[in-house]
């Protein structure tokens, strides 16, 4: 089956610091991918669609110049948290859509917790 | 505006009966409605997909079905049990995209 693989799992870093999360398609090609956020016992909120080679598609109400995104392949998407601050601290996951399948099922990463201390 | 509300927040049920789990959405017209699990501290997985002209849809314990004029979804767990306990979240396509949206999610808890 499809994997998708999100590094780290967990993240500790000061405030003001960067912080990149990594999500990779380890066995298909995602020319999309989806970057959310997770709030204790609250559902995913959908912050930006990544798109391969090309600018990403940001929510209402992201930031893009605080939560920035790279597609460079077909098989990577990172998530930079830039000048982390504590309300940061979430738990962001990525999800990968087959080339082609907008109506296939989402494959998840498992996740990076992030704390800003 | 577009909202998904899932029926309860938590929901515990007895080991052997049927979990029913509602999603109601509205100011969407959805093609395609999928469910996921979530376990605590982990990502989402997917259990069914359902196209907007699928009544049902069946998959082992599973069911789901999808009534796009009650603008609802219903899932059924059959023969429920303690593994089956966790997050269920409905999600919605949106605009003939790849973008869903998802619902608040129901923690599911089976009681042995």
């Amino acid at each position: 089956g499809a994997v998708v693989s999100q590094h780290p799992s967990r993240v500790i870093c000061k405030s003001g610091t960067s912080v990149k999360i990594e999500c990779r398609s380890l066995d298909f090609q995602a020319t999309t991918m989806f970057w959310y956020r997770q709030f204790p016992k609250k559902s995913l909120m959908l912050m930006a669609t990544s798109n391969e080679g090309s600018k990403a598609t940001y929510e209402q109400g992201v930031e893009k110049d605080k939560f920035l995104i790279n597609h460079a392949s077909l098989t990577l998407s990172t998530l930079t948290v830039t000048s982390a601050h504590p309300e940061d601290s979430s738990f962001y996951i990525c999800s990968a859509a087959p080339e082609g399948a907008y109506n296939s099922p989402l494959h998840f990463g498992n996740g990076t917790r992030l704390t800003v201390t | 505006s577009q909202k998904i509300e899932q029926n309860s927040e938590a929901l515990n049920i007895q080991e052997g009966k049927t979990a029913t789990l509602t999603c109601n959405y509205t100011n969407y017209s959805p093609a395609y409605l999928q469910w996921y699990r979530q376990d605590p501290g982990r990502g989402p997985v997917f259990l069914l997909l359902i196209r907007e002209n699928e009544k049902e849809k069946r998959k082992e314990r599973l069911k789901v079905t999808f009534d796009t004029t009650l603008k609802q979804s219903l899932f059924h767990i059959t023969a429920s049990q303690p593994a089956d306990s966790a997050t269920y979240l409905c999600a919605l396509e949106t605009s003939g995209t790849y973008k869903y949206i998802f619902g608040t999610g129901t923690r599911l808890k089976v009681l042995a």
